[in-house]
């Protein structure tokens, strides 16, 4: 049972490139969460799905898109990417009878 | 949308003393309230958490406190060891936001051995 697997751990990516974070979870969950955490700042909600087929927009979503593949997956695709995209990327699920998230290890994306 | 403030941004206290850290929230619907413990280049992981109908929970050495009529909810960590310092995060959810978690700044714990 593996939780929440997140892929790449780390990558560095020139401005302008593009770019897919993958995120899957063996826990059944319904709803799945893409944080990105800055300095200072806490977690920042970018996007989620509160169930397979739907997504919707967080608190940062600009410079982002998402895709929830099936119920197990749940990708963050930057199109076009900036220096201000540099930050530490976070997936989660739950299920709203647990209500608390599982996290992945995460994410650290440089763009340069 | 839900805000979530969190006090102290940072927290030094020596090793067997308490440390408490405090959270607001502004959305009165708001009934979910997690803590999450990041350690340096992990993954947060919830420690504790509590419902709008529980003023109080307890777990070992850590206690969350729940005041809905001020909106504020606390955490409590008793006798304190080196192992307990990292980054402490609170949260606030509720159902008619599909439970979307809101997270505070965040509070670095240092425990002073």
């Amino acid at each position: 049972n593996a939780g929440v697997t997140q892929t790449p751990k780390f990558q560095v990516l020139k401005t302008g490139q593009s770019m897919t974070l993958q995120c899957a979870q063996d826990m059944n969950h319904n709803s799945m969460y893409w944080y990105r955490q800055d300095p200072g700042m806490g977690l920042r909600l970018i996007y989620y799905s509160a169930s397979e087929g739907t997504t919707d927009k967080g608190e940062v979503p600009n410079g982002y898109n998402v895709s929830r593949l099936n119920k197990r997956e749940f990708s963050l695709r930057l199109e076009s990417a900036a220096p201000s995209q540099t930050s530490v990327y976070f997936c989660a699920s739950s299920t709203p009878a647990r209500y608390g998230y599982t996290f992945g290890s995460g994410t650290r994306l440089t763009v340069v | 949308g839900e805000n979530v403030e969190q006090h102290p941004s940072t927290l030094s206290v020596q090793e067997g003393d308490s440390a408490v850290i405090k959270c607001t929230y502004s959305d009165s619907a708001s009934n979910y309230f997690p803590w999450y413990k990041q350690e340096l280049g992990k993954r947060p992981q919830l420690i504790i958490d509590i419902r709008s109908n529980v003023g109080e929970k307890k777990d070992q050495r850590i206690a969350v406190t729940l005041n809905k009529t001020a909106k504020h909810f606390s955490l409590h960590i008793t006798e304190t060891q080196p192992e307990d310092s990292a980054v402490y995060f609170c949260a606030a959810s509720h159902r008619s936001n599909d439970y979307k978690l809101s997270f505070g700044a965040g509070t670095t714990v240092t425990v002073r051995a």
